[in-house]
């Protein structure tokens, strides 16, 4: 299985802040990896798709970079909405793996 | 606007089998997705459990795949999860999700972009 492992495990960041999560692959997964958050006892959400598309919806200071084993994904201006658990997820192969996570945190 | 609700017992014996429907509303599971089952607990994370077209292509993982049985049934535009041998590691919060097929090269780009809400499922005697 391919291994996605995040950085930092949990983040402290103010409002207005730019923010950067990044995710590592165990090979190459060239562009297919994706990003999602999740809310305490909610669903995840989906933010961006083949690396760097944003889903539907999605506000612009999302964006997402990076193929074959690193990726980031970058908040521009942090909002009081956008503290929550930060997954990747790859699915270049099955079975489709996530990262272990990471939180972000209002400083 | 798409909805899913995951739908089965909270309560599971140990060595039972696991059973979940999922029901789809406002888009027909006849449509060009896969549909499928993600799970997590505290000790494991998100897991993928696998997921299935109505075509009957399915997507597995290897590591439950002799347990799993995923089953699309259009006319009820439901899809179900049958986990067998269940043992406490099987405790977590389970979720359906329509997975997109977006074309791409050289594969295909699968992402979820639809969840249910999830249903928490203990394995316990």
């Amino acid at each position: 299985d391919i291994q996605m492992t995040q950085s930092p495990s949990s983040l402290s960041a103010s409002v207005g802040a730019r923010v950067t999560i990044t995710c590592r692959a165990s090979e190459s997964i060239s562009i297919y990896l994706n990003w999602y958050h999740q809310k305490p006892g909610n669903d995840p959400k989906l933010l961006i798709y083949a690396a760097s598309s944003l889903q539907s919806g999605v506000p612009s200071r999302f964006s997402g970079s990076g193929s074959g084993t690193d990726f980031t994904l970058t908040i521009s201006s942090l909002q009081p909405e956008d503290f929550a658990t930060y997954f990747c997820q790859q699915s270049y192969n099955t079975p489709y793996t996530f990262g272990q996570g990471t939180k972000l945190e209002i400083k | 606007q798409v909805q899913l609700q995951e739908s089965g017992p909270g309560l599971v014996k140990p060595s039972e089998t696991l059973s979940l429907t999922c029901t789809v509303s406002g888009n027909s599971i006849s449509g060009d997705y896969y549909w499928g089952w993600i799970r997590q607990s505290p000790g494991k994370g998100l897991e993928w459990i696998g997921s299935k077209h109505h075509s009957g292509s399915t997507h597995n993982n290897p590591s439950l795949k002799s347990r799993v049985t995923i089953s699309v049934d259009t006319p009820k535009n439901q899809i179900s999860l049958k986990l067998s041998s269940v043992t406490a590691a099987d405790t977590a919060v389970y979720y359906c999700a329509r997975e997109v097929i977006e074309s791409g090269s050289p594969l295909n780009y699968y992402y979820m972009d639809v969840w249910g809400k999830g249903t928490t499922v203990t394995v316990s005697s």
